[in-house]
């Protein structure tokens, strides 16, 4: 079983629509996680945290369901500059390893 | 205050030679995790490292790769006689201590992308 498991989408959405991500993690001892996006051949840039209480930036929610093993996102009010994979990504037991998701693909059409 | 500084950005390499990729971290930094990502892959984690010591190389090949991350200069991830399975974007990220509890995060630099011919 991988450590994490996204669905690859793609998502095709119209600018304005809500759009929900989901991701599960395989390890219970995990305790740091992340959603970060990756634009097309470039870096993994941090979109957030992931705190147990949930946590919102903006346009942007994230939960963590521990009991469940999954982490989700949800982006409101999409944006075309929305368009890109979004990974997410969980920490081992150990705290030295990262472990990303495949990603999921956004697009965003006007 | 520069970011995670990677180079070369892109390298090519004929089967069996060397190929040396540089991570120079962020100022302050003194935690470096290097991944791979093939294409339509995820990033998939391969060594961290502090200064002058591999912390954990669980995700790194047993043969031909190596890495160090010595007292000055930038962090080197080696690979010794290229072979074109070895044909991917390698990403280095930096922390400034050891990450927990997301009181800190990872910062990449723009990757170095390897061609084996």
């Amino acid at each position: 079983r991988k450590e994490v498991e996204q669905d690859p989408g793609p998502f095709n959405v119209p600018e304005g629509a809500t759009v929900a991500f989901n991701c599960t993690y395989s390890n219970s001892a995990s305790q740091s996680f992340f959603w970060y996006r990756q634009d097309c051949r470039k870096e993994p840039k941090l979109l957030m945290s992931v705190y147990s209480s949930g946590n919102e930036d903006g346009r942007f929610t994230a939960q963590l369901n521990r009991a469940s093993q999954y982490i989700s996102l949800l982006i409101r009010d999409s944006k075309l500059s929305d368009s890109a994979t979004y990974l997410c990504v969980v920490n081992s037991n150990t705290g030295n390893q990262f472990y990303f998701g495949t990603g999921t693909s956004l697009t965003v059409i006007p | 205050n520069a970011g995670v500084m990677q180079n070369p950005r892109h390298l090519v390499r004929r089967r069996g030679q060397e190929a040396r990729l540089r991570c120079s971290p962020m100022k302050g930094h003194s935690h470096v995790y290097w991944y791979r990502q093939l294409p339509e892959e995820g990033l998939k984690f391969m060594v961290y490292l502090q200064k002058e010591n591999i912390i954990d190389e669980s995700g790194m090949p047993k043969e031909r790769f190596s890495a160090e991350f010595p007292k000055e200069g930038p962090s080197i991830l080696r690979i010794q006689q290229v072979v074109r399975g070895d044909s991917a974007a390698y990403f280095c990220a930096s922390s400034p201590s050891r990450v927990t509890l997301a009181k800190n995060i990872q910062y990449f630099g723009a990757g170095t992308r390897l061609s084996v011919l």
